[in-house]
């Protein structure tokens, strides 16, 4: 079964913590995503990888960074968090150039920045 | 850019029909997917359109008109669990994918 993982379901930071979050997939997919997700927002992109090393900007990436090591792995850092990065943080991987591309989410990690 | 639009709420009757619509506009389009969301749950897929045309799969039917720059989420016989919010998305050329607001589906008895 497909399954993509992120490292904390609910985390309580303070403003001006570093937060990692992180993500592990098994399947093997090139593509890596992290969205945040806000009431009346949607999904919106932060960061997306299409391979190792590689990352480019989604359309909200001020105030957040990533690493992507190793291809099943790709964490969101927050250099100094603030409360306005209080989200819903959902992960999705995806093979490249599938027949589909489509999108697998993980659950989803709820950050709230006090 | 992408700019994707559908409605913010829905309400509609156990074992009726809805249809869900959703406009976009975006610089290139390599297709149009239809997530479910249900409340505190990570999205799941449920459809993919990348021809004009409708897609059927059991309840749910997804059509895509790209010269219109639409597609609607249609679901037959509705379920108390089909309340969730239904996400439409577009996939631009290269790999990133843009969703929409959501829309959210309230069945009633």
């Amino acid at each position: 079964d497909v399954k993509v993982t992120q490292s904390s379901r609910y985390l309580v930071k303070r403003t001006g913590e570093k937060v990692f979050l992180e993500c592990v997939q098994d399947m093997d997919h090139e593509n890596m995503f992290w969205y945040r997700q806000d009431p009346g927002l949607g999904l919106r992109l932060i960061y997306f990888s299409y391979d190792v090393k590689m990352k480019e900007k989604g359309d909200i990436p001020e105030g957040y960074s990533v690493s992507r090591e190793k291809k099943e792995r790709f964490s969101l850092i927050l250099e100094s968090a603030s409360t306005n990065q209080t989200s819903m943080y959902l992960c999705a991987s995806s093979p490249f150039g599938g027949a589909i591309g489509e999108l697998f989410f993980g659950e989803g990690s709820r950050l709230t920045v006090l | 850019g992408q700019n994707i639009d559908q409605p913010t709420e829905m309400t509609a009757t156990e074992g009726a029909i809805v249809q869900i619509n959703c406009t976009y506009q975006t610089s290139g389009f390599n297709g149009l997917f239809w997530y479910q969301q249900h409340a505190g749950e990570a999205p799941t897929f449920l459809s993919y359109n990348v021809l004009d045309g409708l897609e059927e799969k059991g309840r749910f039917s997804s059509f895509l008109s790209r010269s219109k720059g639409y597609s609607y989420l249609l679901l037959k016989e509705l379920q108390m669990k089909d309340s969730a919010s239904y996400l439409c998305a577009v996939r631009p050329p290269h790999q990133k994918v843009t969703f929409g607001t959501g829309t959210k589906l309230q069945v009633i008895p």
